[in-house]
């Protein structure tokens, strides 16, 4: 089955710096998907990305899909108190797999804000 | 709208006791998937179903069964419950867009 690589594992920040987490594939991907779980809660779409160089921004975040569809990234600028979540990568989980079924999900970047 | 309903929302065990943890989504969805989330693991699938009728293993599912009820239902078994299931529990329902996730069981077994 499909795997994909997250990092970093956690980052800690203050509030107003920025903020990335990685998410890296072997093998080329047909979409990657966003999640944010905030602490106690439950993972929640944030976004997809299907095609090659695909750059999407949500107010201060920023999600990047490689030009190879082998890794994906998401930036939040100026970070605030209210980002303090996990964020997850998901791809299918099946190679050439839609982007409703299975997936697999990184292992998550732990975000902690300091105000 | 409710979306994707879990119960119970907490749990505690001794080993060795079995439960069903359940879930319902009103989203009329073909696919219903559960997950196990622990510390630094992410969320790892149990069990699948793609539509009503069919059930899949996922990536851990020994100690487990499945039951998909109904479109609306998709059911998780644990027989004899050992510490090593010990996590939180999150239900998911998919149909031509992403997985839209339940509250989670939060699952103790002593």
């Amino acid at each position: 089955g499909q795997q994909v690589m997250q990092i970093p594992q956690y980052q800690h920040v203050q509030e107003g710096e920025d903020f990335t987490t990685y998410c890296n594939s072997s093998t080329t991907l047909s979409n990657i998907q966003w999640y944010k779980q905030r602490p106690g809660g439950h993972p929640v779409f944030l976004i997809q990305l299907v095609k090659s160089g695909e750059v999407k921004k949500q107010k201060r975040l920023t999600f990047q899909f490689g030009e190879a569809k082998k890794n994906s990234s998401l930036h939040i600028t100026a970070t605030q108190t209210t980002d303090v979540g996990t964020y997850f990568c998901a791809v299918p989980s099946n190679a050439g797999g839609t982007s409703y079924g299975k997936l697999t999900f990184g292992q998550g970047t732990i975000l902690t804000v300091h105000p | 709208n409710a979306g994707v309903t879990q119960t119970p929302k907490f749990q505690v065990l001794k080993t060795g006791q079995s439960m069903t943890l359940q879930c319902a989504q009103d989203m009329n969805h073909n696919s219903m998937y559960w997950y196990r989330q622990d510390p630094g693991m992410g969320l790892r699938l149990i069990y699948y179903s793609a539509s009503e009728g069919t059930t899949d293993k996922g990536e851990v599912p020994n100690g487990y069964n499945v039951s998909r009820l109904n479109k609306r239902e998709f059911s998780l078994r644990l027989e004899s419950a050992a510490p090593s299931q010990t996590s939180v529990y999150f239900c998911a329902s998919s149909g031509y867009q992403p997985q839209h996730f339940g509250d989670g069981t939060r699952l103790s077994i002593l």
